[in-house]
C-alpha cells in the first residue's frame, strides 16, 4: 500500500541555518504530496503542496519539489527562525483503490531551532 | 472563526468504560476523518466520511465506530476502552470527496488517557 517515510528527528539547528528534511514516498497511483506543520498543542495545518510532478509548493520561505523519478518531496528554508520550531509532517493523497480519497502521513520530524 | 471544535480537549477515562469524542465543523465540508496520533507513527487513518450519511473505515478502526447523521458533526465512540487507545485524536475535513488535491483542515485534538 502507499507509504511516506521522512527522516527521523529531532532536528537542532541555529537560528539563520539552512533547513532540508528528507520525504520519500511510495504510491499506487497519481499522489497529491502535502507537507503539514504541527505548532506546540495544536493541530496540523497545511504549509504547503504540489499535485504533480515538477510542482513546487512554497510558502512562509519553506519549499518541497515533487520529484517523480525519486518519488521524494524534501521540505527546505534556507534560513530558519526560532518560530519555525515544530513538527513537520510529509503527506500524500491517493485515490487508487477502495474507499475514495484518503491522506496517508509519514511519522513526523520534530525541529527545534535555538536562538 | 470557522473550524473544527473538537471536545473534550482531555480525558482520563477507566479501562473498559464508554468514551465518544465529539467533533463538529462549520465550513460546510463534505469528508470528514478521525485520525489518532502516536510517537514514532504519525498520524493514522481511523475512520472516515466522505459525506453525510457514509462512513468507511481506515488503518486502524477495531474498537472504534463513528457516525455522520448530518454534514457538520462526526461523533468518534469507544465502546469499551483500552489502555492502548490511550493518544491524541483528531478530527479532519476537506471539501472535495473526488481530488487528491484537497488539504485537510484539523481541530485542535483531543487527549485521551485511559488507564
Amino acid at each position: 500500500g502507499d507509504s511516506v517515510t521522512q527522516m527521523e528527528g529531532p532536528v537542532t539547528l541555529s537560528e539563520e541555518a539552512f533547513l532540508t528534511i528528507n520525504c520519500t514516498y511510495t504510491a499506487t497511483g497519481y499522489p497529491s504530496l502535502f507537507w503539514y506543520v504541527q505548532y506546540p498543542g495544536e493541530g496540523l495545518q497545511l504549509l504547503l503542496k504540489a499535485t504533480k510532478a515538477d510542482d513546487k509548493g512554497s510558502n512562509k520561505g519553506f519549499e518541497a519539489t515533487y520529484r517523480k523519478e525519486t518519488t521524494s518531496f524534501h521540505l527546505e528554508k534556507g534560513s530558519v527562525q526560532v518560530s519555525d520550531s515544530a513538527v513537520y509532517f510529509c503527506a500524500l493523497s491517493d485515490g487508487v483503490g477502495t474507499g475514495g480519497f484518503k491522506t496517508i502521513f509519514g511519522a513526523g520530524t520534530r525541529l527545534f531551532v535555538k536562538a | 472563526i470557522a473550524g473544527i471544535t473538537q471536545a473534550p480537549t482531555s480525558q482520563i477515562l477507566a479501562a473498559g468504560r464508554r468514551m465518544t469524542l465529539r467533533c463538529t465543523q462549520d465550513m460546510r465540508h463534505n469528508a470528514m476523518y478521525w485520525y489518532r496520533q502516536d510517537l514514532g507513527l504519525g498520524l493514522r487513518l481511523i475512520h472516515y466520511s466522505n459525506t453525510a450519511g457514509t462512513t468507511g473505515k481506515g488503518e486502524v478502526p477495531d474498537g472504534y465506530s463513528v457516525s455522520r447523521a448530518n454534514t457538520d458533526d462526526f461523533p468518534l465512540t469507544l465502546a469499551s476502552a483500552v489502555p492502548s487507545q490511550t493518544s491524541v485524536y483528531f478530527c479532519a475535513s476537506s471539501v472535495k470527496t473526488g481530488s487528491n488535491t484537497g488539504e485537510l483542515f484539523f481541530g485542535e485534538g483531543s487527549r485521551l488517557t485511559v488507564l
